[in-house]
């Protein structure tokens, strides 16, 4: 079964800081996502990643795909109190049925 | 707005009873999946639908089922409900197998 670790699974940062969400997978896969969801609600789509070396960006936020590595960044820069949330990387399996990571639950503050 | 329609947004019910959720698709997606959120599960796959045809299975119960109708609607049918089926439940749609998937609102359902 495909297995997808994120980490970390708590991010606390300053306003204006820079991070980094990491997303490891086990297996090979065409497809990953990242998902922004905000507490009790659904799940925001923010990128699909389809190809190695696929970099995609919105605002203050960047994702990045190495599918030698198995590995995909959501990189944060500047951060600003409204990105609060959690985010969820997953991994399209057989069928398109997806594997989520853990979630990286951010808090920015001020 | 997805374009993904769950219902209820919200379910109350007892232990030992049977709940139906239920979902409509985009318009124009075929496939339909269903996912489970829980605090100590995370978000785990439970069924996909394909054009009326069972086309995966996931981590799903013997006391659930689910079913896609010929308008394309899905129900998910969970029986003998105990405490720990409480969780949101996610209803994704795509056109197939190989495009984006689009997630519903989502249906909290608290078992007590």
């Amino acid at each position: 079964e495909l297995k997808v670790e994120q980490n970390p699974l708590f991010l606390s940062m300053q306003e204006g800081k820079n991070y980094t969400i990491y997303c490891n997978y086990s297996t090979t896969s065409d497809r990953l996502y990242w998902y922004r969801q905000d507490p009790g609600k659904s799940l925001e789509s923010l990128f699909v990643l389809l190809s190695n070396g696929a970099v995609k960006q919105e605002g203050r936020l960047m994702a990045s795909l190495d599918t030698k590595a198995r590995l995909s960044t959501l990189h944060i820069t500047a951060a600003v109190h409204d990105l609060s949330a959690t985010y969820f990387c997953a991994v399209a399996g057989y069928g398109n049925q997806f594997y989520f990571g853990t979630g990286t639950s951010l808090t920015v503050i001020p | 707005d997805s374009g993904v329609t769950q219902t209820p947004k919200h379910l109350i019910t007892a232990t030992g009873q049977r709940v139906t959720l239920r979902c409509s698709p985009r318009s124009g997606d075929l496939s339909v999946y269903w996912y489970q959120q829980s605090l100590d599960q995370g978000l785990q796959f439970l069924i996909q639908y394909y054009n009326g045809e069972e086309r995966a299975k996931g981590n799903i119960l013997e006391r659930f089922s689910a079913q896609q109708f010929p308008d394309l609607h899905s129900e998910l049918n969970l029986s003998s409900l105990e405490l720990g089926d409480s969780a949101l439940y996610f209803c994704a749609s795509s056109f197939d197998s190989n495009t984006e998937a689009f997630f519903g609102q989502g249906t909290r359902l608290t078992v007590v």
